[in-house]
């Protein structure tokens, strides 16, 4: 399998904390994207990175790629309860997408 | 604006039945996908069809068929249901990046 993995499974906060995540691939990407699903519905998209960019950043959202260790963080900054959700990383190789296992995001009030 | 509408949401079968799930997007993109989603191991690629009249398997493919019917709709097939289907299957689309998706069908094979 070519499924990426994500950790922390799951992620506890408080309100106003930033909240990090971590996504390891396996093979050469084009570009890798971060999702965000609420319970009981698709994915949406949050952000994309490609191959030959290190940092991006949009809105309250962080993301880094470092393709030497084949890794991808996502930061959430000033979480709020609204955040609480599952995030996806999604690395593209040719044209095939390649899901991450999730990170489980609680923001408590 | 619907986006990408999936039918049905909610789906029981019994072992060997066949099934078949619908997909339609309004946005005018190329590429639709189909995935399942399974508890601890995200989402995983079925097909893809990367334009109109082309179709291509993915990491899973075995058990399901997939028609592209024209740009909008792209649709999945179990021909005979196997309990390790049970699944949350989710249909995609995009044109370039990034992917739009579905609501899911909840499948379960009993």
């Amino acid at each position: 399998s070519q499924q990426g993995e994500e950790d922390p499974q799951a992620l506890s906060i408080q309100e106003g904390e930033n909240a990090t995540m971590n996504c390891s691939y396996k093979t050469s990407i084009n570009n890798l994207q971060w999702y965000r699903q609420n319970s009981g519905r698709g994915l949406v998209h949050l952000i994309l990175i490609r191959s030959n960019e290190r940092e991006k950043h949009s809105g309250r959202l962080r993301v880094t790629l470092d393709t030497s260790k084949k890794s991808s963080s996502l930061l959430i900054t000033a979480s709020r309860a609204a955040d609480t959700a599952s995030y996806f990383c999604a690395s593209l190789t040719g044209n095939q997408f390649y899901f991450g296992t999730g990170t489980s995001l609680t923001v408590i009030p | 604006n619907a986006g990408v509408t999936q039918t049905p949401k909610f789906q029981v079968l019994k072992t060997g039945q066949s099934m078949t799930l619908q997909c339609a997007q309004d946005m005018n993109h190329n590429s639709m996908y189909w995935y399942r989603q399974d508890p601890g191991m995200g989402l995983r690629l079925i097909y893809y069809s990367a334009s109109e009249g082309t179709t291509d398997k993915g990491e899973v493919p075995n058990g399901y068929n997939v028609s592209r019917l024209n740009k909008r709709e792209f649709s999945l097939r179990l021909e005979s249901a196997a309990p390790s289907q049970t699944s949350v299957y989710f249909c995609a689309s995009s044109h370039n990046q990034p992917q739009h998706f579905g609501d899911g069908t909840r499948l379960s094979i009993l």
